[in-house]
């Protein structure tokens, strides 16, 4: 059974400073890891899909890694500010989408 | 283009009670899943339809059930409610099986 863990489940940064979320997953054969945003008792806004052949992906101000053979993904935030405060879940697809396992999730705050 | 809109935002019930919660996906959009978060923790799979028959189901127990109709909108139904099941219940879509895009939510407070 899949699993996933995130590291740290909370995470309180000075704004402006460089950050790294960190996601871990028992079985490497996934289809796909994707990257999302929550806002408190909002639905998730996708940030970032990265399929099983790549190793990166970026938008803006954010990168995303995946290394399937030490089934770990790390997500980059550069220059946090204030509204990147939110928390951030990962989340991988073993099943061409069918469905997904998501980790509990890393609460960010980026104090002004 | 609108996203996926789910209804009600918020609900509430009492043990016991009967609930639908509807879904509908980005336009083109073939493929819908739900997903149950309770407070503190990551989303759970709950179903997926895609072109209307059920592709997947996680582990809940039959007292949930769902479906997909011909414009690809979806209800999902839970039967004889219990406190365990308050949660926020989220819509997903899929334009290829891919990348999934989810929508607010709704809120479901069971008393």
């Amino acid at each position: 059974k899949q699993e996933v863990t995130q590291i740290p489940a909370a995470l309180s940064v000075p704004e402006g400073e460089n950050l790294v979320l960190n996601c871990s997953f028992t079985d490497s054969a996934i289809y796909n890891l994707q990257w999302f945003r929550q806002d408190p008792g909002k639905g998730l806004t996708s940030l970032l899909l990265i399929q099983s052949s790549q190793r990166e992906q970026t938008s803006g101000r954010l990168n995303a890694s995946l290394d399937k053979s030490s089934g770990r993904s790390t997500l980059y935030i550069a220059a946090s500010q204030p509204g990147d405060s939110a928390t951030y879940l990962c989340a991988v697809d073993e099943t061409s989408g069918s469905r997904l396992t998501f980790g509990e999730g890393t609460q960010l705050t980026v104090n002004p | 283009d609108a996203g996926v809109t789910q209804s009600p935002t918020h609900l509430i019930k009492t043990r016991g009670q009967q609930v639908t919660l509807r879904c509908s996906p980005i336009s083109g959009h073939k493929s819908v899943s739900w997903y149950q978060q309770v407070l503190g923790q990551g989303p759970q799979f709950i179903f997926q339809y895609y072109e209307k028959e059920e592709r997947g189901r996680g582990n809940f127990p039959d007292r949930f059930s769902a479906r997909q109709f011909p414009n690809y909108s979806s209800e999902l139904n839970v039967n004889a409610l219990l406190l365990g099941d308050s949660a926020l219940y989220l819509c997903a879509s899929s334009l290829n099986l891919n990348e999934q895009f989810f929508g607010p939510g709704t809120r479901l407070t069971v008393l």
